[in-house]
């Protein structure tokens, strides 16, 4: 079976500060992960996507990722919080070891809830 | 482009009635899901759709919630005999192709809300 962890339910930062955004997972073969992020009353946004390759993903709004096989990790980063970036970050994944009913869902953590402070 | 649409934004309904849930995926997705949001609680899928077929309904809670495709494109989620656990945020996702990686990014709608009270 597939999981995501995402530890922290609040992750507060200055803007202007660097932020992560944790995430850990698990699977029986290779990870197919994703970032979104939700807005307030809106649904959620494609951020970035990890498949194969390099292992630094770069994404949308000046956000990246860093892959870690080692550590199951695929945390979302940022070197400069905006205000604007405040809203609830969630990682997802799908195994691609199987295939067949309930292999093509993706699997989300619980969520991750950003605050930038101006 | 057009993303995905839901409808109705907002639902409210008594206990024991039965809703039903739209969602109109972007055009030339051949893929579609159904996801929960309860509050805290993330996430939960509930039904996949490749075409008109559902392949994965794994993550239906139990026989009163079904869904449908018709003409590989909107769908439609029924809730019979609602209860109070059901009360979430519904969200539609579509993808190009849910079978292969490369067409498998989602695309979400903004979801209907549903209060069952």
């Amino acid at each position: 079976a597939q999981s995501v962890a995402q530890p922290e339910d609040q992750v507060n930062v200055a803007e202007g500060n660097p932020l992560t955004v944790k995430c850990t997972y698990s699977v029986s073969g290779n990870p197919y992960l994703f970032w979104y992020v939700q807005y307030p009353n809106r649904g959620l946004q494609f951020l970035l996507k990890y498949i194969t390759g390099d292992n630094l993903v770069k994404g949308s709004y000046g956000f990246e990722a860093e892959f870690n096989k080692s550590q199951t990790s695929f945390h979302l980063k940022k070197p400069s919080a905006l205000v604007s970036d405040s809203a609830l970050y969630f990682c997802a994944v799908r195994d691609m070891k199987y295939s067949g009913a309930g292999s093509y869902q993706l699997t989300f953590g619980k969520g991750t809830k950003l605050s930038v402070i101006p | 482009g057009a993303g995905v649409s839901q409808s109705p934004s907002n639902k409210v309904t008594e206990k024991g009635k039965d809703v039903e849930l739209r969602c109109d995926p972007i055009s030339g997705h051949t893929a579609l899901y159904w996801y929960r949001q309860s509050l805290g609680q993330g996430l939960e899928f509930l039904i996949y759709f490749q075409g008109n077929s559902a392949p994965d309904k794994s993550g239906l809670p139990s026989d009163r919630f079904s869904a449908e495709r018709t003409g590989g494109s909107v769908s439609t989620l029924t809730i019979q005999r609602t209860q109070q656990e059901d009360s979430a945020v519904y969200l539609c996702a579509s993808s190009l192709d849910g079978s292969s990686l490369a067409g498998y990014e989602q695309y979400f709608g903004p979801g209907t809300r549903l209060t069952v009270t």
